[in-house]
């Protein structure tokens, strides 16, 4: 089937607007991965979802990000009061389990102005 | 903490040329690691990871506890070689085997 899809693919928000990014896994994913690649930057590890318990959420950089994945598929990020530099793409990936290899969605653009 | 440098941002060589992209590592335990390519216009997928211990396109890695380094080797580029590679550690054991990466090198392969 389609792999991962990510939706908006771009967004532009104004500073201080509110932000929800989707993330669409392959189906029958349990492992779902949000991270966060600056510009000139590697992907940077933000939250973990196995199924829909939210395992690790380290990566968050501050309490204005939140992830969630109620029924264990679909997951939405979400960035509340946006600032400059939270201007990234945001990389979605899901996993059949959590060792096993994961496929990245094509990312969603986020511009801050 | 872990750590993945890749200290070459840009590559390039001449088609047929051998090509080696380096990747050096710190963790405090046993690691997996990775590497991920990114096509032009296309999203990052996985190259190859060092358990598997497959040559994939041709690329070779082989990891280095030692000198704690993970370089990706290919003996004669090609064109389609051309891409952004990015090396990635997963803590082994930590059950969520998120990946930590590097910055990144841009190979270019001239033709």
């Amino acid at each position: 089937g389609a792999g991962v899809s990510q939706s908006p693919r771009y967004k532009v928000a104004k500073r201080g607007q509110d932000v929800a990014l989707r993330c669409d896994p392959i189906s029958g994913h349990v492992s779902l991965f949000w991270y966060q690649q600056a510009l000139g930057q590697g992907p940077e590890f933000l939250t973990y979802f196995q199924n829909e318990a939210q395992l690790d959420k380290s990566g968050l950089p501050s309490d204005r990000f939140f992830a969630e994945r109620p029924e264990g598929s679909v997951s939405t990020l979400k960035i509340q009061r946006t600032q400059q530099e939270d201007s990234a793409v945001y990389l979605c990936a899901s996993s059949l389990g959590p060792g096993d290899e994961q496929y990245f969605g094509p990312g969603t653009r986020l511009t801050v102005t | 903490a872990q750590r993945v440098t890749q200290p070459e941002k840009l590559l390039s060589v001449f088609k047929g040329a051998p090509v080696e992209l380096k990747c050096n590592y710190s963790y405090s335990g046993s690691p997996e690691l990775f590497w991920y390519v990114q096509y032009s216009r296309q999203r990052l997928q996985l190259l190859l990871r060092h358990i598997s211990r497959e040559s994939i396109k041709g690329f070779t890695a082989d990891l280095n506890k030692g000198e704690t380094s993970f370089h990706l080797k290919k003996p004669f580029a090609q064109e389609e070689d051309s891409a952004m590679y990015y090396c990635a550690l997963s803590g082994k054991g930590t059950g969520a085997n998120n990946l930590f990466f590097g910055t990144g090198t841009r190979l270019t392969v001239i033709p």
